[in-house]
């Protein structure tokens, strides 16, 4: 199964952008880009996804390099509410089904 | 649209004994997957239904463990002879199909099992 690297946790201040990093060097060429995150006592929510091309919805942007062994989740302004932590998937194919697969995520915490 | 619903949310068990947990997914979703997760990781993959098909599970996933969605509607998790390793919290989501990995998953908010 493709792996995810994320950085353990990252601080933001409130109101400012934040951009978080993820690695997938093995990533193969089916392989959707997937971002979720988990408030605490709740499972993990959606956020995003793509393939190739950068994406935009309300709650973030996903930038994707043009190599796709890499990709960052915007943040365009961070509010209290988006302390959680943060995890890039990637959805992997065996024999046609598709599981997703979360490494250990990137802890967000907000500073008011 | 109701949402992933998880029964029970909690669940103390003493080491030994069977639990069973139950999930209910959002109406009409023809995939479902349980994942299990302990304190500071992320959700492990343990298996994952295609309607009532049981298409994949994890290589982790013991004996003790089976999983069923009998008539590709509701699903329940099942842990024979439970270990204190077994405490997690167990997570279900469902999923509409016929895409190509570009689905969303949709979560309960899981059954936290606590083995004494």
């Amino acid at each position: 199964d493709a792996k995810t690297t994320q950085p353990n946790s990252m601080e933001s201040n409130e109101e400012e952008p934040v951009h978080l990093p993820c690695n997938h060097s093995t990533i193969s060429g089916t392989d959707y880009i997937h971002w979720y995150r988990q408030l605490p006592s709740q499972g993990p929510e959606y956020v995003i996804h793509g393939l190739t091309s950068n994406v935009n919805n309300r709650m973030a942007s996903l930038a994707i390099a043009e190599d796709r062994k890499s990709s960052t989740l915007i943040l365009h302004r961070a509010t209290l509410r988006d302390a959680a932590v943060y995890y890039c998937i990637l959805s992997s194919t065996t024999s046609g089904t598709y599981k997703y697969i979360f490494g250990t995520g990137t802890r967000l915490k907000v500073l008011a | 649209d109701t949402g992933v619903s998880q029964d029970p949310r909690h669940k103390i068990t003493k080491r030994g004994q069977n639990v069973t947990f139950r999930c209910d997914p959002i109406s009409e979703h023809n995939r479902l997957y349980w994942y299990r997760q302990t304190l500071g990781q992320g959700p492990e993959f343990l298996t994952y239904f295609q309607n009532e098909a049981q298409l994949e599970k994890s290589r982790l996933l013991s004996d003790r463990f089976s999983a069923e969605r009998p008539k590709g509607s509701f699903s329940t998790l099942e842990i024979q002879r439970t270990e204190q390793g077994d405490s997690a919290m167990y997570l279900c989501a469902s999923s509409p199909s016929a895409g190509r990995g570009n689905e969303k998953l949709f979560f309960g908010s899981g059954t936290q099992l606590s083995v004494l």
